[in-house]
């Protein structure tokens, strides 16, 4: 099975601060990486993914991750963050087979 | 479309009754999948089904059963509650079948269930 750590479990950042959401996973076989953002009382959406190709991917919302094969990293990143992006975020992997999630990553953004 | 729907909301349970979480689907989605989500520990797989007629068990199993008999539809049911199943049930669905799982996963609005 894979796993996919979150390393913080809380981040406070200003408004229009830069932001970094660390993820990092342990697998043998190629996988699939992915961002899914919940905001309060809702279900996951998805952020953005990784499939093959540019390791750079971005969202439509100034979010990116860019995918690290030797440190086995997917960090999540934004150059300035709004107000609006106060929610938790996930990171899961795909073995091809099945979903692996993180344990969440809280993003607070403060006025 | 409607996307991902689930039923009910909200559910408080009493130590041993049985339920079903109904979860919908209108997109034509092979993949469908049921998790649970617990405070620190994200989102975590019960069940999962590649299409009509197949179903397969996740990480966490254990006191819940699941059927597809159609495309659409992908029930959840809880045996005999326990409190420890207090959680919030999510269902999710996606284009590919299991074997091919890259593609976005499309997520309901989550069943909030409270076992007393």
């Amino acid at each position: 099975a894979q796993s996919v750590t979150q390393l913080d479990s809380q981040v406070p950042v200003f408004e229009e601060a830069p932001v970094e959401l660390r993820c990092n996973y342990s697998s043998s076989v190629s996988v699939y990486l992915f961002w899914y953002v919940q905001y309060p009382n809702q279900g996951l959406q998805l952020l953005l993914k990784y499939l093959s190709g540019s390791t750079l991917v971005e969202s439509i919302n100034g979010f990116e991750a860019e995918f690290n094969k030797s440190q086995t990293s997917f960090h999540l990143r934004k150059p300035s963050v709004h107000i609006s992006d106060t929610a938790e975020y996930f990171c899961a992997v795909s073995d091809g087979n099945q979903f692996y999630f993180g344990t969440g990553t809280s993003l607070t953004v403060i006025p | 479309n409607a996307g991902v729907t689930q039923t009910p909301k909200f559910q408080v349970l009493k130590t041993g009754q049985s339920m079903t979480l109904q979860c919908a689907q209108d997109m034509n989605h092979e993949y469908m999948s049921w998790y649970r989500q617990d405070p620190g520990m994200g989102l975590r797989l019960i069940h999962y089904s590649v299409g009509a007629g197949i179903t397969d068990q996740g990480e966490v199993p254990n006191g819940y059963n699941v059927s597809r008999s159609t495309t659409e539809d992908f029930p959840l049911r809880l045996l005999s509650a326990a409190p420890s199943q207090t959680s919030v049930y999510f269902c999710a669905s996606s284009y590919n079948p299991g074997g091919t799982s890259t593609d976005t996963q499309y997520f309901g609005p989550g069943t909030r269930l409270t076992v007393l």
